[in-house]
């Protein structure tokens, strides 16, 4: 079973519009989470990270939150363009390397 | 440009092949990770080398293969290559070996026919 769980799967906002992406995971004990931007056929490239002390860390028109009691983060999108159209994953780090764990990713469709 | 080059960009091959993916990490990394992700799948983690030792491996086939040169530049090998082994695979480097704070390459998009 994964231990990191995105959602939705997919979704599809019009230009200029907010959203916000789910991130729940199981991994322990916890480092940091890590959002990155992919763009169809290209590498990951990393938006936001945040530490278990951190709640809020923002990018630009990109905010992630972290609640490390609940396991549970968002990313979220603010007027969104369409340049944001891509895939948004999770990475959840434990303390220990050998569990960097990969969500499957939120594909996002931003449509004029 | 995250600094993390990978060559080639589009390899084509035939199945029972053997090909051989290049990376060269950013200045400065010592750690460099190899991930397969193949079509609508998430990033799977394959191997990782830091400073030319095996680090950690992942979900990587007994055909697969790689190392890790002194220059820091590393190479995945796949061998009697099937179907199934169509996918982007990416490089991704870091200064450290904990796993965390990895740039990624632009990706080698092997197609197997």
């Amino acid at each position: 079973k994964n231990q990191v769980e995105q959602s939705p799967q997919s979704l599809i906002i019009l230009e200029g519009k907010n959203c916000t992406l789910q991130c729940n995971y199981t991994v322990s004990p916890f480092s940091n989470l890590r959002w990155y931007k992919q763009d169809t056929g290209r590498g990951p490239v990393s938006l936001t990270i945040m530490t278990f002390s951190e709640n809020t860390k923002s990018n630009g028109r990109y905010t992630a939150t972290l609640d490390a009691d609940t396991k549970q983060s968002s990313l979220h999108i603010t007027a969104s363009q369409l340049s944001d159209s891509a895939s948004y994953i999770c990475v959840v780090s434990a303390v220990s390397w050998g569990k960097l764990q990969f969500g499957a990713g939120t594909q996002v469709v931003v449509t004029p | 440009d995250s600094g993390v080059t990978q060559t080639p960009k589009h390899l084509i091959t035939a199945t029972g092949q053997r090909v051989t993916l290049r990376c060269s990490p950013r200045s400065g990394d010592l750690s460099v990770y190899w991930y397969q992700q193949s079509l609508d799948q998430g990033l799977q983690f394959l191997i990782q080398y830091y400073n030319g030792e095996e680090r950690a491996k992942g979900n990587i086939l007994e055909r697969f293969s790689a190392q890790q040169f002194p220059d820091l530049h590393s190479e995945l090998n796949l061998s009697s290559l099937e179907l199934g082994d169509s996918a982007l695979y990416f490089c991704a480097s870091s200064v450290g070996y904990q796993g965390n704070g990895q740039f990624f390459g632009p990706g080698t998009r092997l197609t197997v026919l």
